[in-house]
């Protein structure tokens, strides 16, 4: 079984759409992450939630938002995609309250905006 | 901005250990040391943690100096599949607000 799994895994898209990608852990974790991953592979934190409450929320422009409709899921909306959106994000969910914060991530959707 | 610098590439023999290095100099009494790995196109996977003692489980040990300023994660017999990129990151205890600081890790290459 796939720990957390992301949909789609690819995705191509024209400047000016909407999208979202779609994260599941089936880990019992608490709390889920958001990053981003650009050309030069730095991967960068976007978001985090904690029984459904935002916890981090890094300077990412408005037209991302996170959507957690329970604690296994959480979507990232796009709107009005940007070239500069083109990037490989991973999402990722961690167990709150322990000593270490082991965190699991998906596979990767990579974005592309033409 | 990442707490660690790592060396950006390193090569080594299959079936030899491979040693990795992290400087994190400025590393706080409470901040423990993990190490994740990103093999390619795929998402980051853990690999170990420690705070003051070296470690070891299944896939790595990790090897702390005594003044925690650095650390080399040891895999011991390395494998074509263990090439990827190796994050050595810092980060405070029981606090899960705490985002993840990644740099731009060490691209190990396993060569047969």
């Amino acid at each position: 079984d796939t720990a957390v799994s992301q949909t789609p895994k690819y995705l191509v898209t024209q400047m000016g759409n909407d999208k979202s990608i779609k994260c599941e852990q089936n880990l019992g974790h608490d709390t889920m992450y958001w990053y981003k991953q650009d050309s030069k592979k730095f991967l960068k934190i976007m978001f985090s939630y904690n029984n459904k409450e935002l916890i981090i929320n890094e300077t990412v422009p408005n037209r991302f938002s996170p959507k957690s409709p329970d604690k296994a899921h959480l979507n990232l909306h796009i709107n009005s995609l940007e070239l500069g959106d083109s990037a490989v994000y991973f999402c990722a969910s961690s167990r709150r309250g322990r000593v270490y914060n082991e965190q699991f991530f998906g596979p990767g959707t990579r974005l592309t905006v033409l | 901005d990442a707490k660690t610098t790592q060396p950006p590439s390193m090569d080594c023999a299959e079936g030899r250990a491979a040693n990795l290095p992290c400087n994190h100099s400025t590393i706080s009494g409470n901040e423990y040391v993990y190490w994740y790995r990103q093999i390619h196109s795929q998402g980051p996977q853990y690999i170990i943690h420690g705070l003051k003692n070296n470690e070891t489980n299944e896939m790595a040990s990790l090897i702390i100096t005594e003044d925690r300023k650095s650390s080399t994660l040891i895999l011991p017999h390395a494998t074509l599949r263990d090439t990827a990129v190796y994050y050595c990151i810092v980060r405070p205890p029981m606090d899960s607000n705490y985002q993840l600081i990644w740099g731009a890790g060490t691209k190990l290459i396993i060569k047969p």
